[in-house]
């Protein structure tokens, strides 16, 4: 039972074009969304986040848009660039376990984003 | 700014070999993360530690034992490696977490890539 889903495993963008990752999610307890990159043979780094409570959160090029209604939310790249070449994970952050307050994160699969040159 | 260290970065076992992967993190985090990612599967959890001394069992907690040794360092043991456990393993590290504080951006080791035989 994939609790974050992303259905799309890849996608290819000209450069300076914008690029749109998907991420839908199924628990309603989830109270933060994170965006996470990952380049070939390194860890994944963060990248955006945004609260359950907001609808949109921009930093730079990156804007992360959060419908929670439809449980969906997308992360806008404007305008791409090669460098942003690299698999994209959704992230959900939520209680887990029998600890009180205990959060862990929940990820999707990953999106490999290509910017072509 | 070493951040999250992990060794080794490579190995192979063979089937029935036991190995300790090691994490070490330097930004005074409470709470330390094992994943491991298989292709087409994303990050999957598989033990966590919300503070030191307390350990917990994440999505795919079988054949893997953890130790938080100290606040810094949160072993990963695989005491009988099987074939499935093949994958590469990320230990990452956060602040805690509770309702009412903001996302728990996790900081991730660049991976251990483990082959069993």
């Amino acid at each position: 039972d994939q609790q974050v889903k992303q259905n799309s495993p890849s996608l290819s963008v000209q450069e300076g074009r914008i690029s749109i990752l998907n991420c839908d999610y199924t628990n309603s307890m989830f109270d933060y969304f994170l965006w996470y990159k990952k380049y070939p043979a390194e860890g994944p780094t963060f990248l955006i986040s945004i609260s359950s409570i907001k609808d949109k959160n921009e930093d730079g090029r990156f804007t992360v848009f959060l419908n929670k209604s439809a449980k969906h939310l997308s992360l806008h790249i404007v305008p791409s660039q090669p460098g942003d070449s690299a698999v994209y994970f959704c992230a959900a952050s939520g209680p887990i376990g029998s600890g009180a307050g205990s959060y862990q994160l929940t990820f999707g699969k990953g999106t490999k984003l290509s910017v072509i040159p | 700014n070493a951040g999250v260290t992990q060794t080794p970065k490579f190995q192979v076992l063979k089937t029935g070999q036991s190995m300790t992967l090691q994490c070490a993190q330097d930004m005074n985090h409470n709470s330390m993360y094992w994943y491991r990612q298989d292709p087409g599967m994303g990050l999957r959890l598989i033990y966590y530690s919300a503070s030191e001394g307390t350990t917990d069992k994440g999505e795919v907690p079988n054949g893997y034992n953890v130790s938080r040794l100290n606040k810094r360092e949160f072993s990963l043991r695989l005491e009988s490696a099987a074939p499935s456990q093949t994958s590469v393993y990320f230990c990452a590290s956060s602040e805690a977490r509770n309702r009412g504080t903001g996302a728990n951006v996790l900081t991730f080791g660049a991976g251990s890539r483990l082959t069993v035989l």
